[in-house]
């Protein structure tokens, strides 16, 4: 299974952009990236997803590698809502099934 | 948005009994659920995956005869802890695939079962 590696924690101060970075160097040529964040006692939230082109929507961007070999979460402006635990994931043919396998995935500390 | 639920959303339990858990994808088909575990200040553990109408396919390490699945719609998989000891509480939470073809997006997670086990 692909598998991928994240910063354990991470801090940001409220109203500042986060980059929260993910390494993926086994990643197939059809797997998609994932990014979901989890909040204590709660089931994963989806974030946002990518194949190969940067992507944008209301919660956050994703900036994908060239290579495809890493990928960055950005947050534009922090708040203390998004404290919560970061997973990104790899899933798709290229991976052999549509699993998920959750990593340690990063910490985010949101500081006001 | 495509939205899952899980049912009960907290349990108790006395050593020995069995416990159901539901997961239901409540406004799509879902040929594929998937279960996870997780222990305290943990990630999420893959258990196993169910598909509509047919065996479950479990994880290494997750004992079947223990941990039983049944997907008998395409909304609808149960997991029923058998037998439970304090050392299976856990929060448990399940995850529905839409059908293939629909790339990008795959997986809606429900809100997960807090189980205790006394």
């Amino acid at each position: 299974d692909a598998k991928t590696t994240q910063p354990n924690s991470m801090e940001s101060n409220e109203e500042e952009p986060v980059h929260l970075p993910c390494n993926h160097s086994t990643i197939s040529g059809t797997d998609y990236i994932h990014w979901y964040r989890q909040l204590p006692s709660q089931g994963p939230e989806y974030v946002i997803h990518g194949l190969t082109s940067n992507v944008n929507n209301r919660m956050a961007s994703l900036a994908i590698a060239e290579d495809r070999k890493s990928s960055t979460l950005i947050l534009h402006r922090a708040t203390l809502r998004d404290a919560a635990v970061y997973y990104c994931i790899l899933s798709g043919s290229g991976s052999g099934t549509y699993k998920y396998i959750f990593g340690t995935g990063t910490r985010l500390k949101v500081l006001a | 948005g495509a939205v899952v639920s899980q049912h009960p959303s907290w349990v108790i339990c006395k050593s020995g009994t069995s416990v159901k858990i539901e997961c239901r994808s409540l406004d799509f088909q879902a040929t594929t659920m998937f279960w996870y575990r997780q222990f305290p200040k943990q990630s999420l553990m893959l258990m196993a995956t169910s598909n509509e109408g047919s065996k479950a396919t479990y994880e290494q390490g997750v004992e079947k005869d223990k941990f039983l699945i049944n997907h008998a719609s395409l909304t609808l998989s149960t997991l029923t802890v058998t037998s439970a000891h304090p050392e299976d509480s856990s929060f448990y939470i399940c995850s529905a695939r839409v059908r293939p073809g629909l790339a990008g997006r795959e997986q809606y997670f429900g809100p997960g079962t807090r189980l205790t086990v006394t």
